[in-house]
């Protein structure tokens, strides 16, 4: 069982370059998420999904577009990549919206 | 506006010590707590939770206090031991089931 699993793990990007960040669960999962941790931030939720075929904007959605196409798969983003969107970013489903289980995460960065 | 807040950023505790992790919210239709703890490296994995119509609740060494008049929440390690080093979140979550929102972690560092 391997829960939510992101790929890719590590990733550079020039300014300008666009990406998407492909995450993925096996838990037939309702709701998915997509944070980004920053040092001294936290975990801050740019986006998610309640459901196959929904999206919704979380706190920090600039610069980001999502898509949820089948239930498995939450699709992560970046049109036009800028040095802010440096950061590590998780994915996350939960089953009811309480108790989420993360990725491993992906380390982007920006130049 | 932090809604969830964990004022301290670090924590220095001594092997075999209780470690006390606080947690601070602003939002009061938040019923549903929850502790994430994070290595290097690695995605947050979840630790203990409580709900609203509790005040307590125990997992081996972890127990979580939630003092809802206060809009506290504490998470306690007893006894502390090295592999407890970690980033500890604190998460909240209102009916409806909205996102959870996290605090900025506090790193626990318990020295042996």
């Amino acid at each position: 069982n391997a829960g939510v699993t992101q790929t890719p793990k590590f990733r550079v990007l020039k300014t300008g370059q666009s990406m998407t960040l492909l995450c993925a669960q096996d838990m037939n999962h309702e709701y998915m998420y997509w944070y980004r941790q920053d040092p001294g931030m936290g975990l801050r939720l740019i986006h998610y999904s309640v459901g196959e075929g929904t999206t919704a904007k979380g706190e920090v959605p600039d610069g980001y577009n999502v898509s949820r196409l089948k239930k498995q798969n939450f699709l992560l983003g970046l049109e036009s990549a800028a040095p802010s969107q440096t950061s590590v970013y998780f994915c996350a489903s939960s089953r009811d919206g309480g108790k989420a289980f993360f990725g491993q995460g992906t380390r982007l960065t920006v130049v | 506006d932090q809604q969830v807040k964990q004022n301290s950023p670090s924590l220095s505790v001594q092997e075999g010590r209780i470690s006390i992790l606080n947690c601070d919210y602003t939002n009061s239709m938040f019923d549903y707590f929850l502790w994430y703890k994070k290595y290097p490296a690695e995605g947050p994995t979840f630790l203990i939770s409580i709900s609203s119509i509790k005040d307590k609740n125990e997992d081996g060494r972890f127990t979580v206090f939630l003092n809802k008049s206060a809009k506290h929440l504490s998470l306690h390690i007893v006894p502390s031991q090295p592999g407890d080093s970690a980033v500890y979140f604190c998460a909240a979550s209102g009916s409806g089931n909205t996102p959870l929102v996290f605090g900025k972690g506090t790193r626990l560092s318990v020295i042996a």
